[in-house]
C-alpha cells in the first residue's frame, strides 16, 4: 500500500511570510500532483511533477520533486491571504490508475 | 464551463436511503474516477472506468456501493442503505489516457452526502 505523509497539517503564517509543505512516502511514484482545495469544493491542478529532481515554478509557487520519487516539497514565498486554503499532494501509480492523496496541509495567511 | 460537473452538490438523507450521484466528465477524457473524502482527510480512491469498462474497484467500496458508465460518458454512483458513516464528499475527476498529461486527474466540485 502506497503512503504519502504531509506535513505540517496546519500552518498559520502572517502575510509576507514564506513557508514549505513537505510530502514524504517511502515508494516510488511515476508522477505528483499537487492541488489546492476550498472549502466545499473539489482539489484543484497546481502542478504534475514528473521527473526525479525536477523544480517547477507557478508565480510564488516553487514545487520540487525528490530525486528518488518518492518526496516532493511545496515552497510558496511572501505567502497572501488569497494562499489559504488545502493543499493536497497525490502521488500516481504506474499506470495511473488511482492517485494516493496526501492528508492535506490546512494553510491560513492572515493579512 | 467544459471542466468536470457533478450533481447534485448536495445530498441530505435518512439513514436506510438509497442515493445516486451523477458525475459528469471533462467531454475528450476517457478515464473516470470515484473518491471519497472524510472531513480533515485527503480524497480515498474508491473506482475507476476506462470508457465504459470499470477496471478497478477500492476495498473501501462495499457491496452496499455500485458505480456505472454505460455509454462510457456520465456515470453514477449509487449507495444503497446508507449509513451515517458514508457521510462524506463525493469527489468525481477525469483524465484522458494518453498523452503528456496522462496522470493529470481534474476534478469536479463534489457531491456532500450527509446521512442523519
Amino acid at each position: 500500500t502506497q503512503l504519502l505523509e504531509q506535513s505540517p497539517q496546519f500552518l498559520s503564517i502572517q502575510e509576507g511570510e514564506n513557508l514549505t509543505v513537505y510530502c514524504n512516502s517511502s515508494s516510488v511514484f511515476s508522477s505528483l500532483q499537487w492541488y489546492r482545495q476550498e472549502p466545499g469544493e473539489g482539489p484543484v491542478l497546481l502542478v504534475t511533477v514528473v521527473t526525479g529532481g525536477e523544480v517547477k515554478k507557478l508565480k510564488r509557487l516553487t514545487f520540487q520533486f525528490g530525486d528518488a520519487r518518492k518526496d516532493s516539497s511545496l515552497h510558496i514565498t511572501a505567502a497572501q491571504p488569497g494562499d489559504t486554503g488545502l493543499y493536497l499532494c497525490a502521488g500516481a501509480d504506474n499506470a495511473g490508475n488511482m492517485l494516493t492523496f496526501g492528508g492535506g496541509t490546512r494553510l491560513m495567511v492572515k493579512p | 464551463d467544459t471542466g468536470v460537473s457533478q450533481d447534485p452538490r448536495h445530498k441530505i438523507t435518512k439513514r436506510g436511503q438509497n442515493v445516486t450521484f451523477r458525475c459528469d466528465p471533462i467531454s475528450e477524457h476517457n478515464r473516470l474516477y470515484w473518491y471519497r473524502q472524510t472531513l480533515g482527510q485527503g480524497p480515498e480512491f474508491l473506482t475507476y472506468f476506462q470508457n465504459e469498462a470499470q477496471l478497478e474497484k477500492s476495498r473501501l467500496l462495499s457491496d452496499r456501493f455500485s458505480a456505472e458508465r454505460p455509454k462510457g460518458s456520465f456515470s453514477t454512483l449509487e449507495i444503497q442503505r446508507t449509513e451515517q458513516g458514508d457521510s462524506a464528499m463525493y469527489l468525481c475527476a477525469s483524465s484522458p489516457s494518453s498523452g503528456s498529461s496522462y496522470n493529470e486527474q481534474f476534478f469536479g466540485p463534489g457531491t456532500r452526502l450527509t446521512v442523519l
